[in-house]
C-alpha cells in the first residue's frame, strides 16, 4: 500500500463544474503540499497545508489531520485547469524527514 | 524576482557516462531539494540541501549524489549511467525546506539515457 493514496486517478470535468481530488495518507505529517502539473513538465505549487483549510482564488485545499486526509476543490472550472495534481505529504517534525508523493490526479475540464 | 533556474533544460547521454545538472534557487532560498520524475514511478525524491548541508537523501543509490554551495546554488551528479535513469529531474527551492515553506519548482532538465 501505498504511503499516499490520491483518488481518483483520472477525471473528466465540463466547465463550470465543482471538482474534488482526495488524498489518504499513512504517516505522521508535517506538512502536505497540493502541486500542479501541466503538459511539459512545470510544476507549480498550490497550497502547502499542516492544519485547517486554505483559499486561493477558485482553488480550495482542507486537511483533516485526525483521519489523515486532505481534499483539493476547484469551483467553477475552466478548461486551463486540465492538469495533473499531485499531494505530497512531508512526514514527521524532523528535519531529516522526506517528502513522498502521490501518483498523482490528471484532470481534463472541457469546454 | 528570478524564479528557480535548472541547466540544462535538455541532455542525451549514453550508458556508463556522468552527468551532473544544475539548479539556482530562488535568491533568499536556502533549501534546494531534487527529484526524479519516471511515467513507471512518479515523482520521487532525491535529496535535500538546506545551507550546504544535506538534510535527507532518497532511497537511490549512490550514483545519486548532489552538493549545495555557499550561494546556495546546486547540482546533482550521476556517475555510471543506467537507461533506467532517463526522467525529468526537478529542483524546488524554498525557504526554510518543504515541511515548512512552500516549494518553487525549476522546469527541470529532461535526460535521456541511450
Amino acid at each position: 500500500k501505498n504511503e499516499v493514496e490520491q483518488s481518483p486517478q483520472n477525471l473528466t470535468a465540463q466547465e463550470g463544474e465543482f471538482i474534488t481530488i482526495n488524498c489518504s495518507y499513512s504517516v505522521g505529517i508535517s506538512a502536505l503540499h497540493w502541486l500542479q502539473q501541466h503538459p511539459g513538465g512545470g510544476i507549480v505549487s498550490l497550497f502547502m497545508l499542516s492544519s485547517g483549510k486554505k483559499k486561493h482564488g477558485r482553488l480550495i485545499a482542507t486537511i483533516n489531520i485526525q483521519e489523515k486526509h486532505s481534499s483539493l476543490h476547484i469551483t467553477a472550472s475552466h478548461p486551463r485547469d486540465s492538469a495533473v495534481y499531485i499531494c505530497a505529504v512531508r512526514e514527521g517534525e524532523t528535519s531529516g524527514s522526506r517528502l513522498t508523493f502521490g501518483e498523482g490526479t490528471q484532470l481534463t475540464v472541457n469546454p | 524576482k528570478a524564479g528557480v533556474t535548472q541547466t540544462p533544460r535538455y541532455l542525451i547521454k549514453t550508458r556508463g557516462q556522468q552527468v551532473t545538472l544544475s539548479c539556482s534557487p530562488i535568491s533568499g532560498h536556502r533549501s534546494v531539494s531534487w527529484y526524479q520524475q519516471t511515467p513507471g514511478q512518479g515523482l520521487q525524491f532525491l535529496f535535500e540541501y538546506f545551507s550546504e548541508t544535506q538534510r535527507n537523501k532518497g532511497n537511490f543509490p549512490g550514483r545519486f549524489s548532489g552538493r549545495q554551495f555557499s550561494n546556495s546554488r546546486s547540482e546533482m551528479n550521476v556517475s555510471t549511467l543506467e537507461l533506467g535513469d532517463s526522467a525529468l529531474y526537478l529542483c524546488a527551492s524554498s525557504l526554510e525546506g518543504s515541511g515548512w515553506s512552500p516549494l518553487h519548482f525549476g522546469n527541470g532538465t529532461r535526460l535521456t539515457v541511450t
